[in-house]
């Protein structure tokens, strides 16, 4: 029963064209995240929802839009494809305001190629 | 946030037990101190959490001085299996949205 689900696992594209990549999760938590891992392996945070609002938002291209329809729901559509945005893109959800600082819950990742 | 430090990479074998350290000089008082693993083709996984002294888990156990300015994990008796990147994060536990900062993590290799 996968807590936080990712599709497609892979996806190969080319430059210029619009992709979706797709994520949930059955944790009940209110808030998701997109990160991106690059060839070097750096894992950066992109966007973060809570409640189907955004709260994060890093110093991504405006080619790079969220869309959160529910907060089980958090997608990231990417248009334009550019070579440098290969990567392995890793969603996440968390439900903050617990005890405990936020424990995160990464989802399998989508590896990204543009060719 | 506070920026952590920790060594590139580690190798082990099996049976060992394995102890990364990472440094935090500029943690602050709110800051919790956090411990992910993540293997290949995988993303992150949590490990442990601590904010002062000790703090033991069925994976790890995570050793915190009284000043804070660093933090051990300790994985007993490491397998192949532990083989995998490990990072060391440093943020806020009470801000609700925490913009978690990975840094380069240490790659721990266990060999037979």
């Amino acid at each position: 029963d996968t807590a936080v689900s990712q599709t497609p696992k892979y996806l190969v594209t080319q430059m210029g064209n619009d992709k979706s990549i797709k994520c949930e999760q059955n944790l009940g938590h209110d808030t998701m995240y997109w990160y991106k891992q690059d060839s070097k392996k750096f894992l950066k945070i992109m966007f973060s929802y809570n409640n189907k609002e955004l709260i994060i938002n890093e110093t991504v291209p405006n080619r790079f839009s969220p869309k959160s329809p529910d907060k089980a729901h958090l997608n990231l559509h990417i248009n334009s494809l550019e070579l440098g945005d290969s990567a392995v893109y890793f969603c996440a959800s968390s439900q903050p305001g617990l005890a405990i600082a936020d424990t995160q819950y990464f989802g399998p990742g989508t590896r990204l190629t543009v060719l | 946030l506070a920026k952590t430090t920790q060594p590139i990479s580690m190798d082990s074998y099996e049976g060992q037990e394995v102890n990364i350290t990472c440094s935090h000089n500029n943690i602050a008082t709110n800051d919790y101190i956090t411990w992910y693993q993540q293997f290949p083709s995988q993303g992150p996984r949590f490990i442990i959490q601590g904010y002062k002294t000790k703090v033991t888990n069925e994976v790890a156990s995570l050793f915190i001085p009284a000043d804070r300015k660093s933090s051990t994990l300790s994985l007993p008796r490491v397998s192949l299996s532990d083989t995998a990147v490990y990072y060391c994060l440093v943020g806020a536990g009470d801000t609700g949205f925490q913009k978690l900062v990975f840094g380069t993590g240490t790659r721990l290799l266990v060999s037979p």
